[in-house]
């Protein structure tokens, strides 16, 4: 699986977009680009993932690069509920259960 | 229901003990998996579950023992731990979705002291 790359730690202003930054350089064709987050003292939460195209849901959006090299998660008006360490992942799409291994994330911290 | 239901929620337990983490998710989801994750480090992959059998074990000692009944519900049964194996313990479960790639929701997670 191809190996990500992350800043460990960011701030933000509350009420700024949040611009989370992740290399994936060994990326292959059919592998996608997750993001899950991690409040503290609770599980993980997915938050979204993509392939090619850009993707936007609820929670944020997701820019990926058109070498799919690197990505950016974008947090639009992030909010103190916001903070917490953010995860990306690449991972291949195959059916039945999959891999999700986690590396050492980004620490966000949304100040008021 | 999207909930992956953990209990219990906190756990103590000695050394000579024999206890069981369970986790229960009625979403459907085929894929179960539990996940050991230290303070301030990333939850790490312990075993995977496929259809009910266990498809990836990460070298886990056997001191832990993962089991899965039925498709709902997932155990992870513990004897002789040590106290480095005090930590936070996840469950999660995944589906497929049809735009491709995959969701996983996790438990709020089991935390396990062993004194």
């Amino acid at each position: 699986d191809a190996k990500t790359t992350q800043p460990t730690s960011m701030d933000c202003a509350e009420g700024r977009a949040a611009n989370l930054p992740c290399n994936h350089s060994t990326i292959s064709g059919n592998e996608y680009v997750y993001w899950y987050r991690q409040i503290h003292s609770q599980g993980p939460q997915y938050i979204i993932h993509g392939l090619k195209n850009n993707e936007t849901n609820e929670m944020a959006s997701l820019i990926i690069t058109e070498d799919r090299k690197s990505s950016t998660l974008i947090l639009p008006h992030a909010t103190l509920r916001d903070t917490a360490v953010y995860y990306c992942i690449v991972r291949t799409a195959l059916q039945g259960a999959q891999k999700l291994v986690f590396g050492q994330g980004t620490r966000l911290t949304i100040n008021p | 229901d999207t909930e992956v239901t953990q209990t219990p929620k906190h756990l103590v337990m000695g050394m000579t003990n024999k206890k069981s983490l369970k986790c229960e998710q009625h979403m459907g989801h085929r894929a179960m998996y539990w996940y050991k994750q230290k303070a301030k480090k990333p939850p790490e992959l312990m075993f995977v579950y496929s259809y009910e059998k266990l498809s990836i074990n990460e070298s886990v000692p056997s001191r832990f023992s993962p089991e899965c009944p039925n498709s709902s519900l997932l155990n992870l049964h513990l004897h002789a731990l040590q106290p480095e194996d005090s930590a936070l313990y996840l469950c999660a479960s995944s589906q497929f979705k049809p735009t491709g790639g995959y969701e996983a929701f996790f438990g709020q997670g089991t935390r396990l002291t062993v004194v």
